[in-house]
């Protein structure tokens, strides 16, 4: 089955630097990479995704590259802000109605 | 915003009651699941729906048990909370028609057992 690898597990970065964040996924059928975003006591929410034919993809300050030959894909958050602080988690899928395979999440604190 | 809903947020139990875990989605979703998630931050699928009357186990075993008569409602069940089951649970639903299908997730249910 799917084997999702995340790192770095904490990452403390100066408020306006960029924060980076690696995973590295195991079976090839995979081809949905979305990001989730978890602030403190709440659910994690979908920040922003990426589809296997897309090698990159960019929402304002965040962005998602995607290495199919390597398997791996890379949040990069620009000029980070204190309300960037959370759990950040990667996950990939197959496609249809199939299910989520998670990364062991990054907490993630901007400095002020 | 999400429309995905789970009460009670918090609930301290001693050990041996029964508990149930309330999940509802007015977003019409097929799928629904339940994730438990561990102080060190990870979630660990434990239970999902494809649809009314269906049920599966996911990849972490749990003694919860979870039911889906109504599309919108999906409640998971402890018959006998132990302290080993303290833990905040998840819900989450998705659209099965979507590939890959965003997952809404609700604020969660921290539990803790005494």
């Amino acid at each position: 089955g799917e084997n999702v690898e995340q790192h770095p597990s904490t990452l403390s970065v100066q408020e306006g630097d960029s924060a980076v964040i690696k995973c590295t996924y195991s079976d090839s059928a995979s081809n949905y990479f979305p990001w989730y975003k978890q602030e403190l006591g709440k659910g994690p929410q979908l920040i922003i995704d990426i589809r296997s034919n897309v090698g990159e993809k960019k929402d304002q300050r965040i962005a998602v590259t995607l290495n199919k030959t390597a398997k791996h894909f890379s949040l990069h958050i620009t000029e980070t802000q204190p309300e960037d602080s959370a759990v950040y988690f990667c996950a990939a899928s197959s496609g249809y109605g199939q299910n989520f395979v998670f990364g062991p999440g990054t907490r993630l604190s901007v400095l002020p | 915003e999400a429309d995905i809903y789970q009460t009670p947020r918090y609930l301290v139990i001693g050990t041996g009651k029964k508990i149930t875990l309330e999940c509802s989605q007015t977003m019409g979703h097929d799928k629904m699941y339940w994730y438990q998630q561990d102080p060190g931050m990870e979630l660990h699928l434990i239970h999902y729906s494809y649809g009314v009357n269906s049920t599966e186990k996911g990849d972490l075993s749990s003694e919860s048990t979870v039911s889906r008569i109504r599309t919108e409602h999906f409640p998971l069940t402890l018959e006998s909370a132990r302290p080993s089951h303290t833990s905040q649970y998840l819900c989450a639903s998705s659209g099965l028609a979507e590939p890959g299908g965003e997952l809404f997730f609700g604020e969660g249910s921290r539990l803790t057992v005494l």
